[in-house]
């Protein structure tokens, strides 16, 4: 139990254009998924956190306008990375908490992103 | 602003042997304390989940440890193989915002040469 995907898993696209990465939920339903991006060799930084039908809440230094993030149901949430550059080339991770347990985390495979 | 720190950063060992990762954080205010494994270019796993009422968690050849009052966690793994290398990630929930959020130390790399 407790699975979360990523669609894709990876992919390349060309600076200036936008790319959206998907987070599902498979077998329960989240109240809160959160997204993280981390660089090669360093530790996962969280992004923004979202609930379900509200703003997502983004941290310090990170571009909202940038990210954008969507939690449309209780079980899919997507980050869109609009205007792409090659310094946004990053593993984007997502992870989803369960209505049931409040506050732990289930991760998702993540997303490669290369923009060239 | 709570930081998490593990030592050591890498670490390469002889299959078989017992060996300690650390974990250290510098606000004890956590509400709980986890470990995961990353493998190159994967998402994570999930080893052990310590609540911070807890003392420490088991998981086969798995042990961690928390002692909140000073900051530190240990992860300890017992007759290591080389299937265990990968990366160690420690993280500590925080509530902040409104929010249960993770914050994770660099991690710590491990390779089990045979």
């Amino acid at each position: 139990g407790a699975v979360v995907s990523q669609h894709p898993s990876w992919v390349i696209c060309k600076s200036g254009t936008s790319v959206k990465i998907e987070c599902r939920s498979l077998d329960f339903q989240a109240t809160t998924m959160f997204w993280y991006r981390q660089f090669p060799k360093q530790s996962l930084m969280l992004m923004a956190t979202s609930n379900e039908g509200s703003k997502a809440t983004y941290e310090q230094g990170v571009e909202k306008d940038k990210f954008l993030i969507n939690h449309a149901s209780l079980t899919l949430s997507t980050l869109t990375v609009t205007s792409a550059h090659p310094e946004d080339s990053s593993f984007y991770i997502c992870s989803a908490s369960p209505i049931t347990s409040g506050y732990e985390q289930y991760f998702g495979p993540g997303t490669r992103l290369t923009v060239t | 602003k709570q930081e998490v720190t593990q030592i050591p950063a890498a670490l390469s060992v002889p299959e078989g042997e017992n060996l300690v990762l650390n974990c250290s954080f510098t606000d004890s205010a956590i509400y709980n304390l986890q470990w995961f494994r990353q493998d190159p270019g994967k998402g994570l796993t999930s080893l052990l989940l310590i609540q911070s009422s807890q003392r420490e968690q088991t998981s086969g050849r798995l042990n961690a440890s928390l002692d909140k009052s000073s900051g530190r966690s240990t992860l300890y793994i017992a007759a290591s193989q080389p299937g265990d290398s990968a990366t160690y990630l420690c993280a500590v929930y925080m509530f902040s915002g409104g929010y249960n959020k993770l914050i994770f130390g660099a991690g710590t790399r491990l390779a089990v040469h045979p």
